[in-house]
């Protein structure tokens, strides 16, 4: 069975430094991965996702995510944080064959002035 | 535009009350789903549709409810037997039933008991 563990379920970073925010999952075999965003009282969207092609997947509003199959990781960066960031993140695994997504259990992002 | 339009986005359900919230989408799409959100849980799956006249239970089904009469709409009911129904409701749809496409979500249905 696919599961995704996010590491800290909240994340503080100053405006305009790196944020990072981590996601582990575990998988039977090759796994879909995604990032999704939610801001406050809405549907969440998608950042990015990573279906075996490139390891380093570039999504949308500058964030990027690296699959890297030894450490069964895909952590979420970007280089420099803007207020606009501030948000909730999912990390999401699936596998082919079924569209049954699991999803971890989320990290806000708060951005500092 | 296409999109995904849920209603309403508050609700409030008395003791032993059945309600049904609203999702429709005008993007063609075969695949729907609803999911629960409550804090700190991340999203649970609660049925799924694959196509049109066809629904199959996710991890948390039980207290719920769907129809799939018409494509673009995929109501989802909170039975009575929901003990815990206290969530933020979440529909959304895919292009097809296939892990590696894009859902595009709704802007939810906040469900509260009185």
């Amino acid at each position: 069975a696919q599961s995704v563990t996010q590491l800290g379920s909240h994340v503080s970073v100053s405006e305009g430094a790196l944020v990072l925010l981590r996601c582990n999952y575990s998988s039977s075999v090759p796994p879909y991965l995604f990032w999704y965003v939610q801001y406050p009282n809405q549907g969440l969207q998608l950042l990015l996702k990573y279906t075996s092609a490139a390891t380093l997947v570039k999504g949308i509003n500058g964030f990027e995510a690296e699959f890297k199959k030894s450490e069964t990781s895909f952590h979420l960066t970007k280089p420099s944080a803007h207020m606009s960031d501030a948000a909730e993140y999912f990390c999401a695994v699936g596998k082919q064959g079924a569209q049954k997504l699991v999803f971890g259990q989320g990290t806000r992002l708060t951005i500092n002035p | 535009d296409g999109g995904i339009t849920q209603s309403p986005k508050y609700l409030f359900r008395k003791e032993g009350q059945n309600v049904t919230l609203s999702c429709e989408q005008n993007l063609n799409h075969d695949a729907m789903y609803w999911y629960r959100q409550d804090p700190g849980q991340g999203l649970r799956l609660i049925y799924y549709s694959q196509i049109v006249n066809d629904f199959q239970k996710g991890d948390i089904a039980e207290g719920y409810s769907v129809s799939r009469e018409k494509k673009e709409s995929f109501p989802l009911t909170v039975t009575s037997a929901q003990k815990n129904p206290t969530a933020f409701y979440l529909c959304a749809s895919s292009r097809t039933f296939a892990t590696n496409e894009k859902l595009f979500f709704g802007s939810g249905t906040q469900l509260s008991v009185l």
